[in-house]
């Protein structure tokens, strides 16, 4: 089962900062927190991670709090193409494990 | 560099028939995982393969199998076909295994009629 809880749907204005939540309150010491998102009809697309210090891309900003418990993911400028489902998950870095989605968020960025 | 390729594409099958589905994973990677994903149970795992050995398996009955080649492409097979295994199969190729960088395949869409 996933570890991590997501709202199932969430709505963005075009050009406006879109921020997902997820919360993972049962993660372990050496876990780090993945945001995969798909866009319809697509394969899952790598977005980010961390581990407990924020991080940020050129896709988006991952904001992890400092107990660990929840993270945000953050699109600064949320387009059209940006309308996906959000996959928030939490995994050891090093290993073989294989990634456990849950349901996610769909996000719909509206004109 | 080339992505991750899945053929077909698109898939009709009977129901009890057998299906293979292929997967080129990118140039370098050496594991490959497939994920099944349906309206109603979303993304679940089916098996991963590192180096022509099967290193995770999911749960899923033994209809579905797989192999890996010495080359990294791989094959899913599933067997006696039913309703149910209508679903988007995806590929993943990562270098060493999911928990580097995992790239997902357009996948295949079988549908079982």
């Amino acid at each position: 089962d996933a570890k991590t809880t997501q709202p199932p749907s969430m709505d963005c204005a075009e050009g406006r900062a879109a921020n997902l939540p997820c919360n993972h309150s049962t993660i372990s010491g050496n876990e780090y927190v993945y945001w995969y998102r798909q866009i319809h009809s697509q394969g899952p697309q790598y977005i980010i991670h961390g581990l407990k210090n924020n991080e940020t891309n050129e896709m988006a900003s991952l904001i992890i709090t400092e107990d660990r418990k929840s993270s945000t993911l953050i699109l600064p400028h949320a387009t059209l193409r940006d309308t996906a489902v959000y996959y928030c998950i939490v995994r050891v870095r090093f290993g073989n494990t294989p990634l456990v989605f849950g349901k996610g968020t769909r996000l719909s960025v509206i004109a | 560099k080339a992505g991750v390729t899945q053929t077909p594409r698109y898939l009709i099958k009977t129901r009890g028939q057998q299906v293979t589905l292929s997967c080129s994973p990118i140039s370098g990677h050496r594991s490959v995982s497939w994920y099944q994903q349906t309206p109603g149970q979303g993304l679940q795992f089916l098996f991963e393969y590192f180096s022509e050995t099967q290193r995770n398996k999911g749960n899923f009955p033994g209809r579905f199998s797989g192999r890996q080649f010495s080359n990294s492409r791989s094959e899913m097979n599933v067997s006696t076909l039913e309703l149910g295994d209508s679903a988007l199969y995806l590929c993943v190729s990562s270098w060493g295994g999911m928990n580097t960088e995992a790239f997902f395949g357009q996948g295949t869409r079988l549908t079982v009629v």
